[in-house]
């Protein structure tokens, strides 16, 4: 098993400009989300989904989309870049939704905005 | 709303030495779960423990052991006898049984240095 997988591990943006950070996963995990780390933040929710077809708002949500088209693959995408997006990404899933469910996380992406 | 609080932004100590980390949280939900998160340089999040409300029981694996104190709302993590590799940033975390975002709310993390 890969485990979670996300690509690219580095972006440079310019503002303005749009991106998909993508997210895949191969342990038939339900649950997927997506978190930002900022320096002194810790991580933060963007995104989540509880399964296929099923995404919802985490806590810092404004300038992102996510859909969840399949099991395994659970995009971010960043629509008109802004400097205050720069940030290290990390996607991360879970077996079943569940507050007691082990997260398995990604490497993470590390994206700068100019 | 769920709140977890590392007190100590960044803390150093001599090999061998024996270091407390420090979480405190707060949550209104009864049925809640507590996570310790291992971030090395390298910058992957590792797994350390997952604790449940229920279970005030201390926990040790090897050199590392965890205090849940539900009357102090604490989680500690202790590492005994340091070594260099322990250097990382760690993060506590607390998520809520009645949160439908299941999320992790994370602490701001303790940067520990393992000085050889």
């Amino acid at each position: 098993n890969a485990g979670v997988t996300q690509t690219p591990k580095f972006q440079v943006l310019k503002t303005g400009q749009s991106m998909t950070l993508q997210c895949a996963q191969d342990m038939n995990h339900e649950y997927m989300s997506w978190y930002r780390q900022d320096p002194g933040m810790g991580l933060r929710l963007i995104h989540y989904s509880v399964g296929a077809g099923i995404t919802d708002q985490g806590e810092v949500p404004n300038g992102y989309n996510v859909s969840r088209s399949t099991t395994e693959d659970f995009p971010l995408r960043l629509l008109s870049a802004a400097p205050s997006q720069t940030s290290v990404y990390f996607c991360a899933s879970s077996y079943v939704a569940g507050g007691d469910n082990e997260q398995f996380f990604g490497p993470g992406t590390r994206l700068t905005v100019l | 709303a769920q709140k977890v609080t590392q007190a100590q932004t960044e803390i150093s100590v001599v090999e061998k030495e024996d270091v407390t980390l420090d979480c405190v949280y707060e949550t209104r939900d009864t049925t809640y779960y507590l996570f310790w998160y291992k971030q090395p340089p390298s910058g992957e999040l590792v797994f350390l423990i997952r604790r449940n409300s229920f279970d005030e029981q201390n926990e040790i694996s090897g050199r590392y052991s965890w205090n849940f104190q539900k009357s102090t709302s604490s989680f500690n993590f202790t590492i005994t006898a340091s070594q260099v590799v322990d250097s990382a940033v760690y993060f506590c975390a607390l998520s809520e049984a009645g949160a439908g975002s299941y999320q992790l709310t994370f602490g701001k993390g303790t940067k520990l240095s393992v000085i050889p």
